[in-house]
This record gives C-alpha cells, sequence and structure tokens, in this order.
C-alpha cells in the first residue's frame, strides 16, 4: 500500500519564526514531491516541487529531499499570519506524474 | 487569464439521484484529473485524461462513476445513483504534460441526503 503521511498538527508557529513541517512517502521508486497549500474552504495550490535530493529554496519556502530515507520536508522562513493554512506533501506516481498521492496534510496556526 | 472552472460550486441531492458536474480546464492544458476530498483528508485519486483520452481510473472508483472529456476540452464527472459516501468536495485540475504542478479549481461540493 502506497502511502504518503504527515503530522496533522495543527502546529503553532509564533509570528516571524520558521515553521517546519516533515512527510515520509512508501513508494522507493517515487521520483516527484509537491508541496500544496489549502485555506480552509479553497482548493489546494502548488507553492513548491522537487525532484532531487537536497534542498530546494523559493522566497521563504525551502523544500528538503531526501531519497534514502524517503523524507520530505517544507520550512516556512519568517512565518505570517497569512501563512495559516493547511500544507499537503504530495507523491506523484511513476507512471504519471500528475496523478498525486497526497498526505492528510498538517495544519499550520501562525500567531502574531 | 482564465484559470480552471468548475461548476456547479455546491450540489445538495437525495440519495439515489444522479449528478454531473463540469469541468473546464486551463486551455492549453492537455491533462485534466479529477480528485475527491473529504473532510481532513488529502486529495483523493479518481482518473484524468490525456486530451480526450481517459488513461486511468482509479480502482476505488465505483462502476456508478463516469467522466467524460469529449473533445479534449472541457470534462464532465456524472455520479448515477448517488449513496451518501459519496459526499466529498471534487476537484479538477488540469496542467500541460507530465507533471503534478496541478492547477486545481475551486471544487464542486456535492451533500447526498
Amino acid at each position: 500500500q502506497k502511502e504518503v503521511e504527515q503530522n496533522s498538527g495543527p502546529l503553532s508557529v509564533p509570528e516571524g519564526a520558521i515553521a517546519s513541517l516533515n512527510c515520509t512517502y512508501s513508494d522507493r521508486g517515487s521520483q516527484s514531491f509537491f508541496w500544496y497549500r489549502q485555506y480552509s474552504g479553497k482548493s489546494p495550490e502548488l507553492i513548491m516541487f522537487i525532484y532531487s535530493n537536497g534542498d530546494k529554496e523559493d522566497g521563504r519556502f525551502t523544500a528538503q529531499l531526501n531519497k534514502a530515507s524517503q523524507y520530505v520536508s517544507l520550512l516556512i522562513r519568517d512565518s505570517q499570519p497569512s501563512d495559516s493554512a493547511t500544507y499537503l506533501c504530495a507523491v506523484g506516481s511513476t507512471d504519471s506524474w500528475g496523478k498525486l498521492q497526497f498526505g492528510a496534510g498538517t495544519q499550520v496556526v501562525v500567531t502574531p | 487569464d482564465t484559470g480552471v472552472s468548475q461548476n456547479p460550486r455546491h450540489k445538495i441531492t437525495k440519495r439515489g439521484q444522479n449528478v454531473t458536474f463540469r469541468c473546464d480546464p486551463i486551455s492549453e492544458h492537455n491533462r485534466l484529473y479529477w480528485y475527491r476530498q473529504t473532510l481532513g483528508q488529502g486529495p483523493e485519486f479518481l482518473t484524468y485524461f490525456q486530451n480526450e483520452a481517459q488513461l486511468e481510473k482509479s480502482r476505488l472508483l465505483s462502476d456508478r462513476f463516469s467522466a467524460e472529456r469529449p473533445k479534449g476540452s472541457f470534462s464532465t464527472l456524472e455520479i448515477q445513483r448517488t449513496e451518501q459516501g459519496d459526499s466529498a468536495m471534487y476537484l479538477c485540475a488540469s496542467t500541460q504534460g507530465n507533471t503534478g504542478e496541478l492547477f486545481f479549481g475551486e471544487g464542486s461540493r456535492l451533500t447526498v441526503l
């Protein structure tokens, strides 16, 4: 059974601090990894993708991938109240990268 | 620039009725995906199209569900003989090529009474 697991949270983060979100996946052959943000009552929105081991930075977001450990993480620096949302980790299927397996999401709450 | 459009946004129906959802993807996107999301869970893959061809349908999808993309543009998802367990948000997403960088529509929320 292919699985993507995340801590459900909520993860409470003071404004200006770093939020650290973790995700593990079970399919060792996976090659594409995504982080989607979902505000309450809204649809998911892509914020980061990563395909190679190591770090990838985009503004205040850094995605980290370790395929040997089957681990993906997302760091949000200088957290803002507008970052309060559910963050979904998704893994692309080996035969179709758009066929995503999502985790249940981690709720992040940034407190002023 | 129009994004992915879905309608209706909300549908309330009685058990046993048929419902149909429509998705209009971003015009230049050749791949279109349907996902289903229930409260507290991540989206779950249902099916996807490349142009007009339906390439895969999830094994979790019963025969009551059918999807089409007749001209490679808009898509419809029909649920026949709805059950209470079908209550969920049905999400459509589109993209160009084989990538997981999906653009989601706002979803169609189904409530089966």
